[in-house]
């Protein structure tokens, strides 16, 4: 198994433009979550699906924050409008029920 | 001006030595455990886990230690090798909050050749 798979790995965008990260989980794993990783606040619970359905998302900043899981092999995650606070690396991570999350290598996202 | 970030304690052993990093954890009710290694520019790396119905766990080179009367976790590390230096977190899941992972700020581990 190639394990998560994000892509981009890197994306540079100016403030205001719309931002889409990528992911696609482990095979058979039923939980995906959306993590963002910075200095200042280390890394954060964005959202995580089960079977494809939204469970939690108290961690989504606000609304300029959208994810979506159309099918179990991928899902996305939208900055609309981004913004330099935004800058950030977001990482994707799959699981299956009570067991450990194998984490992507990460989206560096910078907003100018 | 500089910005304000998380100050990660930071380990620094021999090349050779054993390494030992704490972690504390918030919740009694946190039934699962688990501890990530993360190199620089690199996802979370799963290492070894423990359930809340064992105090020790044994991999290759690592043990991890759960103490649930202190909410403590401790990952030891045998014979460190310069591979090891990385950060490495401890995350806790609380039976009551679904499948989520709480992780710790994070210690950074150098190995000094």
């Amino acid at each position: 198994d190639a394990g998560v798979i994000q892509s981009p790995r890197h994306e540079v965008t100016e403030m205001g433009q719309e931002v889409t990260l990528r992911c696609k989980p482990i095979s058979g794993h039923d939980y995906l979550f959306w993590y963002r990783q910075t200095m200042m606040r280390g890394l954060e619970l964005l959202i995580y699906f089960n079977n494809n359905v939204p469970i939690d998302d108290s961690g989504m900043p606000e609304d300029r924050f959208s994810a979506k899981m159309p099918n179990a092999s991928f899902s996305t995650l939208k900055i609309q409008p981004s913004e330099p606070r935004d800058s950030a690396v977001y990482f994707c991570a799959s699981s299956s029920w009570y067991n450990e999350q194998f984490f992507g290598p990460g989206t560096r996202l910078t907003v100018l | 001006g500089e910005s304000v970030g998380l100050h990660l304690p930071t380990l620094s052993v021999q090349e050779g030595d054993n390494s030992i990093i704490n972690c504390a954890y918030s919740n009694s009710a946190s039934d699962y455990f688990i501890w990530y290694k993360q190199e620089s520019g690199k996802g979370p790396q799963f290492i070894i886990d423990i359930r809340s119905n064992m105090d020790k766990r044994q991999g290759q080179r690592v043990t991890v230690l759960l103490n649930k009367t202190v909410k403590h976790l401790s990952l030891q590390i045998a014979a460190t090798q310069p591979g090891d230096s990385a950060v490495y977190f401890c995350a806790e899941r609380r039976n009551n909050a679904g499948n989520m992972l709480t992780f710790g700020g994070g210690t950074r581990l150098m190995v000094k050749p």
